[in-house]
């Protein structure tokens, strides 16, 4: 079993709609869970950093986490084709010092 | 979020040679770390970079491979030696902002490497 897995892609949603993309995880002692955006070509972008159970809104982002399901999700309202990018999720075990662990990423496509 | 550079940007090396990547930060930061992200893959951590210490590699890399320095609060380098093809990647550092308690970590740029 993979630590992070995401939702196999790639995904494609009209402009307008709403993007879900998804991601589980297998350590239980995992603390802080993290989105990341990835332009082709570019670096990873922190979009999103979420620690507690529930739902976390930035924009037109919104993170939820479930640690007792070991699940976090994004959904991104009203997408933009200028939201068309690999989305990566993170995992880190604890707050500070220690590795993320990243699931595949999950592409999506935001269709004009 | 602090501002990183890295350097090269890119570069074709030959099987066998050493390539030193550089990274810059823009403020002091304790932690640092270096990853590799191989084509259509997602990223591994290679080793966390403090400074003052030696580095801590992850399972599966090793210093003779990835020798790494951290001679200040601001920069890092990361060395790839005796490179083969498979050593092709983008190499990214990151450094974690300890400005606020969440220790969010943030990416450079990163060195495009292809060894031929």
């Amino acid at each position: 079993q993979k630590e992070v897995e995401q939702n196999s892609g790639p995904l494609s949603v009209p402009e307008g709609a709403i993007a879900s993309l998804n991601c589980t995880y297998s350590d239980r002692g995992s603390q802080s869970f993290f989105w990341y955006r990835q332009y082709s070509g570019k670096s990873p972008e922190l979009i999103m950093s979420i620690y507690s159970n529930g739902d976390k809104e930035d924009g037109r982002f919104t993170a939820q986490l479930n640690k007792a399901s070991q699940y976090v999700s994004l959904l991104i309202r009203d997408s933009q084709p200028s939201d068309s990018a690999t989305y990566l999720c993170a995992v880190q075990r604890e707050t500070s010092g220690s590795r993320l662990t990243f699931g595949e990423g999950t592409q999506l496509t935001v269709n004009p | 979020s602090a501002v990183i550079s890295q350097k090269p940007s890119r570069d074709i090396c030959q099987r066998g040679t050493s390539l030193t990547i550089q990274c810059q930060v823009d403020s002091q930061v304790t932690m640092m770390f270096w990853y590799r992200q191989q084509p259509g893959q997602s990223l591994t951590l290679i080793a966390t970079a403090n400074q003052g210490s030696e580095a801590t590699y992850e399972s599966g890399f090793v210093i003779d491979k990835f020798p790494i320095s951290r001679p200040n609060l601001t920069f890092s380098t990361l060395t790839v030696s005796n490179m083969s093809p498979e050593d092709s990647s983008i190499y990214l550092c990151s450094v974690e902002d300890q400005s606020r308690e969440s220790y969010e970590q943030y990416f450079g740029p990163g060195t495009r490497l292809t060894v031929t």
